[in-house]
């Protein structure tokens, strides 16, 4: 029972162009949405994240939306630039279970030059 | 000067085997975890402690034992290690037990054969 899922298990964007990476979510119980970017033979750093009460943040490049009524938030970078080439996983929680997590399976984005 | 840290990196061990992952974190979180990601990629949580006290404890074997000294370490002990095992162990840390913003380590990459 995946509750956050990202379809996409790959995407590859031409530098400078703009890079948008899904999500969707089925529990309606989530309120805290992150995303994290993953290089290979590391652990994944924190990029952005975004309250259910909002429905955009942005922070320079890196911009996510949220659509509560579709269960859908997507993360835009732009301009993309190659060393943006990562796995991006998104990630869920709901308040009353703390600090538990729901990844999604994660999508490998390709920056070419 | 790293966040989270977790050793060994790479482990390689046979069936039956018991085995321990240390993790520890300086900045000065209350929180601990360990996130376990499988052969399909997807980034699960197997523990939570807070201040020392185990908060999460989802559906692991308990071959699976985590270890807290104290709240800047996370050890993570596997007994009788079986082939289904092998997979990256991600250690992790936060603020506090809302946990909206977890950094992880680096991940240890245990192989069972």
């Amino acid at each position: 029972d995946q509750q956050v899922k990202q379809n996409s298990p790959s995407l590859s964007v031409q530098e400078g162009r703009i890079s948008i990476l899904n999500c969707d979510y089925t529990n309606s119980m989530f309120d805290y949405f992150l995303w994290y970017k993953k290089y290979p033979a590391e652990g994944p750093t924190f990029l952005i994240s975004i309250s259910s009460i909002k429905d955009k943040n942005e922070d320079g490049r890196f911009t996510v939306f949220l659509n509560k009524s579709a269960k859908h938030l997507s993360l835009h970078i732009v301009p993309s630039q190659p060393g943006d080439s990562a796995v991006y996983f998104c990630a869920a929680s709901e308040e009353t279970s703390g600090s538990r997590l729901t990844f999604g399976e994660g999508t490998q984005l390709t920056v070419n030059p | 000067d790293t966040a989270v840290s977790q050793t060994p990196k790479y482990l390689v061990t046979q069936m039956g085997n018991d085995k321990s992952i240390k993790c520890e974190q300086n900045l000065g979180h209350d929180t601990m975890y360990w996130y376990k990601q499988d052969s399909k990629k997807f980034l699960k949580i197997m523990f939570s402690y807070n201040n020392k006290e185990l908060i999460i404890n989802e559906t692991v074997p308990n071959r699976f034992s985590p270890k807290s000294p104290d709240k800047a370490h996370l050890n993570l002990h596997i007994n009788s290690l079986e082939l289904g095992d092998s997979a990256v162990y991600f250690c992790a840390s936060s603020q506090d037990r809302l946990g909206n913003t977890i950094y992880f380590g680096e991940g240890s990459w245990l192989t069972v054969v």
